[in-house]
């Protein structure tokens, strides 16, 4: 069973910073792509950053929404089955819930989703 | 403001057939496949439709998805109370090389 588990979330004060882990079980993780994607409270869905597969051959591919980019990293662990988002400089705006979510193929939509973690920025 | 528009709600009663509309521009739903998701309420999103008109494993076949140019549809048929959820389609920006969700619609069943 494909299952994907999300934890780091918290509360942090603005310009802070937060690690989010994704572990992920069930699947090969080494061979499918992986995307953060966020919901503010009430609010719709708003991806975050894309990464792809990777191998001892090649390195990723790496995409950032411009509300992000320059303050978030994506990072992945295939030894670990683990997707890793790094965000400092953290806003207000930031708060949301995050959800790690697996590409059914490259750029091809997310077939599964975790549960999410709630991350509040706040003084 | 979404660059992928959908109508913010959407009603229907048991049995009836409703359609939810998605519309965006050349760079993203016109050059791109969309996908649909659902996401009941307090839980995560699930993948509805991909490459416009594909439904995953275990997707009611009531569900159906259609693109015609930079606009694209989900229609559901037989509507059911538990189809109560909202509904967010998306699609890859070259542009922007980035993905765009819709700004979600929210289906009532009456």
């Amino acid at each position: 069973e494909v299952q994907l588990v999300e934890s780091g979330g918290g509360l942090v004060q603005p310009g802070g910073s937060l690690r989010l882990s994704c572990v992920a079980s069930g699947f090969t993780f080494s061979g499918y792509s992986m995307n953060w994607v966020r919901q503010a409270p009430g609010k719709g869905l708003e991806w975050v950053s894309y990464i792809s597969y990777s191998s001892s051959y090649s390195s990723s591919t790496i995409y950032y929404a411009d509300s992000v980019k320059g303050r978030f990293t994506i990072s992945r662990d295939n030894a670990k089955n683990s997707l890793y988002l790094q965000m400092n400089s953290l806003r207000a705006e930031d708060t949301a819930v995050y959800y790690c979510a697996r590409d059914l193929a490259p750029l091809m939509g997310s077939d599964y989703w975790g549960q999410g973690t709630l991350v509040t920025v706040s003084s | 403001q979404s660059v992928v528009t959908q109508p913010p709600s959407a009603s229907g009663t048991p049995g009836q057939r409703v359609t939810i509309s998605c519309s965006g521009s050349s760079s993203n739903l016109g050059s791109n496949y969309v996908y649909w998701y659902q996401q009941l309420p307090g839980t995560a999103p699930k993948l509805l439709i991909y490459r416009n008109d594909q439904r995953p494993s275990g997707v009611p076949a009531r569900f159906s998805g259609s693109k015609s140019g930079t606009s694209a549809s989900l229609a559901i048929n037989g509507l059911r109370s538990e189809d109560e959820a909202d509904y967010y389609c998306a699609a890859w920006a070259d542009s922007l090389s980035a993905w765009v969700f819709g700004g979600g619609t929210k289906l009532t069943v009456l």
